[in-house]
């Protein structure tokens, strides 16, 4: 199993591009979770889906889209990137409702805006 | 919102070593997890705990779920080069409006051979 994909693995965008994160999971979970993790600042949630067409907002969804058009797969977009969007950006995913057996990670993307 | 205070922020050992670390809340807590995260990857799940008082080991790695469902501890016991990550602690409540895990800011263990 491959678990919780992410791409791209690096990405560098120059401020005002535009970009879309991809992620992808083949264990047929319902839940699908964004991060940005940061020095010092811990994972801080940044939008998540409880199941296919639905989206909801985390603690930081400002600058961020995201969908989930199909259940095995969740987009973050970012429509206008800004220096303080570099990060690394992780994925994951999990069977139950809030992830009471834990969630799986992707390995994240690490972007950078310039 | 709630917070999770996860200490220390950093800790720098000696091979062999043993390691504590904690993490607290000001709410109540129904799971207790510990991730680790390898440089340049994602976390992994180490240890889940359901129940207050639980103590669950992992090899060398045993934690605790605190009696007041407030806080929870992880310990390594004889650390090695690859115990290097950085370690978070994550608690949810059930009867939460989101049902979101909420994560510590980690704890970043470095190991000297």
């Amino acid at each position: 199993n491959a678990g919780v994909t992410q791409t791209p693995k690096f990405r560098v965008l120059k401020t005002g591009q535009s970009m879309t994160l991809l992620c992808a999971q083949d264990m047929n979970h319902e839940y699908m979770y964004w991060y940005r993790q940061d020095p010092g600042m811990g994972l801080r949630l940044i939008h998540y889906s409880v199941g296919e067409g639905t989206t909801a907002k985390g603690e930081v969804p400002d600058g961020y889209n995201v969908s989930r058009l199909k259940k095995q797969n969740f987009l973050l977009g970012l429509e206008s990137a800004a220096p303080s969007q570099t990060s690394v950006y992780f994925c994951a995913s999990s069977y139950r409702a809030g992830g009471i057996n834990g969630y799986t990670f992707g390995s994240g993307t690490r972007l950078t805006v310039v | 919102g709630q917070q999770l205070n996860q200490s220390p922020q950093s800790m720098f050992i000696q091979e062999g070593e043993d390691v504590s670390m904690n993490c607290t809340s000001s709410s109540i807590f129904n799971t207790w997890l510990w991730y680790k995260q390898d440089p340049g990857e994602g976390p992994v799940l180490l240890i889940a705990l359901y129940k207050a008082g639980e103590l669950t080991s992992n090899g060398r790695l045993t934690a605790q779920f605190g009696i007041t469902r407030k806080d929870s501890f992880l310990n390594i016991s004889a650390s090695i080069p690859s115990d290097v990550g950085i370690y978070f602690c994550a608690g949810l409540n059930h009867g939460g409006s989101q049902g979101n895990l909420i994560f510590g800011k980690g704890t970043k263990l470095s190991v000297k051979p």
